[in-house]
């Protein structure tokens, strides 16, 4: 049974340029959040996608948008990139919306934006 | 002020120490807390969930204090292997994990 799977493992890009980052979500799972941590700090809450649709937000600009496909996988896109975007990105899956269930991580994207 | 606030250590003990440490967190309404641990460039795992009453899984022990809205984790015997950082984490009420920075572990022979 495969876990959570994320791609790239490591990107870097340039400020101004876009990137797109990919997860699939643990079988059976149905919700992916994505998850900004920074070096030496702890994972920040981006979104949540459940049902093909942004349930939830955190303070992230709208440079930031996501995406879910009907098998549930979700893409994350990050525009106008900036130095400060570079950073592990992490998408965690779980089942259904309340919050209490288990979030299993992905290995994480590590961007670096020169 | 941050929603949930660790003391960074990093705390430094032998085998077979116990060592404790402690989280805050500001939302009194906030639902569910865990403590996870994250091995240094990896994922975080769950280690375990926070009971009202307490629980423990182990050599791990972890207590919520709602009143004074803090959680802690004990390690008892501790073993190489439980160098890591161990992330705070808890559920606020309107559904949304919020992560402590970490506390940082290093257990030595």
């Amino acid at each position: 049974d495969a876990g959570v799977t994320q791609s790239p493992t490591h990107l870097i890009k340039t400020r101004g340029q876009q990137v797109t980052l990919r997860c699939s979500p643990k079988s059976g799972h149905d919700t992916v959040s994505w998850y900004q941590q920074a070096l030496g700090q702890g994972p920040q809450f981006i979104f949540q996608y459940y049902e093909e649709e942004e349930r939830q937000r955190g303070n992230f600009p709208d440079r930031f948008s996501g995406h879910q496909f009907p098998n549930y996988s979700s893409e994350l896109n990050v525009n106008a990139l900036l130095l400060g975007d570079s950073a592990l990105y992490l998408c965690a899956s779980s089942i259904g919306t309340g919050g209490r269930e288990t979030q299993y991580f992905g290995p994480g994207t590590r961007l670096l934006v020169l | 002020r941050k929603e949930v606030e660790q003391d960074p250590g990093p705390f430094n003990v032998p085998e077979g120490a116990t060592v404790a440490f402690n989280c805050t967190y500001s939302n009194s309404a906030s639902q569910s807390f865990f403590w996870y641990r994250q091995d240094c460039r990896k994922e975080p795992k769950l280690l375990m969930s926070v009971y009202s009453s307490g629980n423990e899984d182990g050599r791990f022990t972890a207590q919520l204090n709602r009143a004074s809205q803090y959680i802690s984790l004990l390690i008892r015997d501790s073993k190489l292997s439980d160098s890591a950082t161990y992330l705070c984490v808890v559920l606020s009420n309107d559904y949304k994990l919020s992560f402590g920075a970490g506390t940082t572990v290093t257990v030595r022979a």
